[in-house]
């Protein structure tokens, strides 16, 4: 069965201080990941798509990066603006075009 | 006005009342989804239109019932809820071949009391 689990679940960093979060799947065949930022109160905001182990994708403090098991996002240097919910999702191979499996998302909070 | 546009932003109803959310694309997709998201849970699909037709339902209660009437606009009807119903319900875009990344509208918060 396909499956998607993210971690940690939470995440509180100081502003400035980097980390990593990280998404575990597993699908029979991969036709894509995905990462999405979610804001309280609004719909998953699209962030990257990797195709295949090895790639890598950057926007601002934020990189993705993608092996045959599992994709890290690496935010480096945070600000508070950086706080939201991630989201990892997955879209296998021989799955109908438009279906994709979502994790459950890591709260990241950077203080001040 | 552009993207994914939903409403009600919020919606309380009774077990007993009809309601429908509305969802409307400016973006020439040809795919519209609607998703549940409750607290700590993933998002989960519930139906999936692709070219105005239905192309999936995931076991959806028949509480539930969506409609999409052209490839701008989709809808979701609902009567007699269950509390356990309350959630965000969020509409999402895509080009349905590509498969790439969704756009997601700002959502429904719908509370059933």
């Amino acid at each position: 069965e396909d499956q998607v689990t993210q971690s940690p679940e939470a995440l509180r960093l100081q502003e400035g201080e980097s980390s990593s979060l990280n998404c575990s799947y597993t699908v029979s065949g991969l036709r894509g990941l995905f990462w999405y930022r979610q804001d309280p109160g609004k719909g998953p905001e699209f962030l990257f798509t990797l195709y295949s182990a090895g790639e890598e994708k950057e926007k601002e403090r934020l990189k993705a990066t993608l092996t045959k098991k599992e994709s890290f996002l690496h935010i480096t240097a945070p600000k508070p603006e950086d706080s939201a919910t991630y989201l990892c999702a997955v879209q296998a191979l021989h799955s109908s075009a438009s279906k994709i499996i979502f994790g459950s998302g890591t709260r990241l909070s950077i203080r001040p | 006005e552009t993207g994914v546009t939903q409403t009600p932003r919020h919606l309380v109803m009774g077990m007993t009342n009809k309601k429908s959310l509305k969802c409307e694309q400016h973006l020439g997709h040809n795919a519209m989804y609607w998703y549940k998201q409750s607290a700590k849970k993933p998002l989960e699909l519930m139906f999936v239109y692709s070219l105005e037709e239905r192309v999936e339902n995931n076991s959806v209660p028949s509480r539930f019932s969506p409609e999409c009437p052209n490839s701008s606009h989709l809808f979701l009807h609902l009567h007699t809820l269950q509390p356990e119903d309350s959630a965000l319900y969020l509409c999402a875009s895509s080009q349905a071949v590509r498969g790439d990344g969704y756009t997601f509208g700002s959502g429904t918060r719908l509370t059933v009391v």
